[in-house]
C-alpha cells in the first residue's frame, strides 16, 4: 500500500493539554501536508512543509519533518474542545505518475472540555 | 471567497441509475482531482486533470468517468452506479502544491 501510517489511531486529551500525532510515509516527497476533518465533513488544509524544511509553525500548530526517517509529527498546543476532529497527513510525492496526495490513515483526536 | 463547490452534498440513488456529481472552483486552478473516502481504506484518488481536456486515471477509476471541458468544472460521472460506490467523495483543486477540497458528497447506492 502507498498509504502512510499515522500514530496513534485515536487520542483523547483534556482541554489545555498538547496533542502530538505522528505520520510515517514510504516514498520520496516534494512536500507533506496536514489536514483536519470534522466528522464526515470536508478536509481543511492546516499546514504544508516542504521536503527541504525541518520544522514549521502556524499558530498553535507545529510540524516537523524528518525525511531520513520518512516521518512527520503534528503538535497542537493548548488544545481546545473545538480541535476535536480527525487529522490526516498527506504526501505529495516525487517522480513517476504521482499527481496526487497520498493520505495517511488518520488520527482521531478527542479533546475533553 | 476562494472555494471548491460540490453538489449535491447528499445523494441516495438506486443501482444502475446514471448520476453526476458536480465540482466547480473559482480560483482558476489548472489541476483538479476526485477522491473517495472509505472506512479503513482512507482517501484514494479516482481521477485527476492537469488542465482543460487533459484527464487521467487515479488509483480507483473503475466505474467512473470525468470530463474537463472548461477550467472551473470537473464533474464526476457514474454511468451505472453500484453499491460498492457508496462512499464520501471529495473534489479538489491544487495550486503550487496546496490543495483546496470541497465539502464532500455523501453518496449511497442501494
Amino acid at each position: 500500500s502507498q498509504q502512510g501510517e499515522e500514530d496513534p489511531q485515536a487520542l483523547s486529551i483534556q482541554e489545555g493539554e498538547n496533542a502530538t500525532m505522528n505520520c510515517s510515509y514510504k516514498t520520496s516527497i516534494n512536500n507533506l501536508q496536514w489536514y483536519r476533518q470534522n466528522s464526515g465533513r470536508g478536509l481543511v488544509h492546516l499546514i504544508l512543509i516542504r521536503s527541504n524544511e525541518r520544522e514549521k509553525h502556524s499558530g498553535r500548530l507545529r510540524v516537523t519533518l524528518d525525511t531520513s526517517k520518512k516521518s512527520s509529527s503534528l503538535l497542537i498546543t493548548a488544545s481546545r474542545a473545538a480541535d476535536t476532529a480527525s487529522y490526516f497527513c498527506a504526501t505529495d510525492a516525487t517522480g513517476g505518475a504521482t499527481n496526487k496526495l497520498i493520505f495517511g490513515t488518520g488520527t482521531l483526536l478527542a479533546v475533553q472540555p | 471567497e476562494a472555494q471548491v463547490t460540490q453538489n449535491p452534498r447528499y445523494l441516495i440513488t438506486v443501482t444502475g441509475k446514471k448520476l453526476t456529481v458536480t465540482c466547480s472552483q473559482n480560483m482558476n486552478h489548472e489541476y483538479m482531482s476526485w477522491y473517495r473516502q472509505d472506512p479503513g481504506l482512507g482517501l484514494r484518488q479516482i481521477y485527476y486533470s492537469m488542465n482543460v481536456e487533459v484527464t487521467d486515471k487515479g488509483d480507483v477509476p473503475e466505474g467512473y468517468k470525468v470530463s474537463r471541458k472548461e477550467k472551473r468544472n470537473f464533474p464526476l460521472i457514474l454511468e451505472s452506479p453500484s453499491p460498492n460506490q457508496t462512499s464520501l467523495y471529495f473534489c479538489a483543486s491544487k495550486y503550487q502544491g496546496t490543495y483546496t477540497f470541497g465539502s464532500g458528497t455523501r453518496l449511497t447506492v442501494v
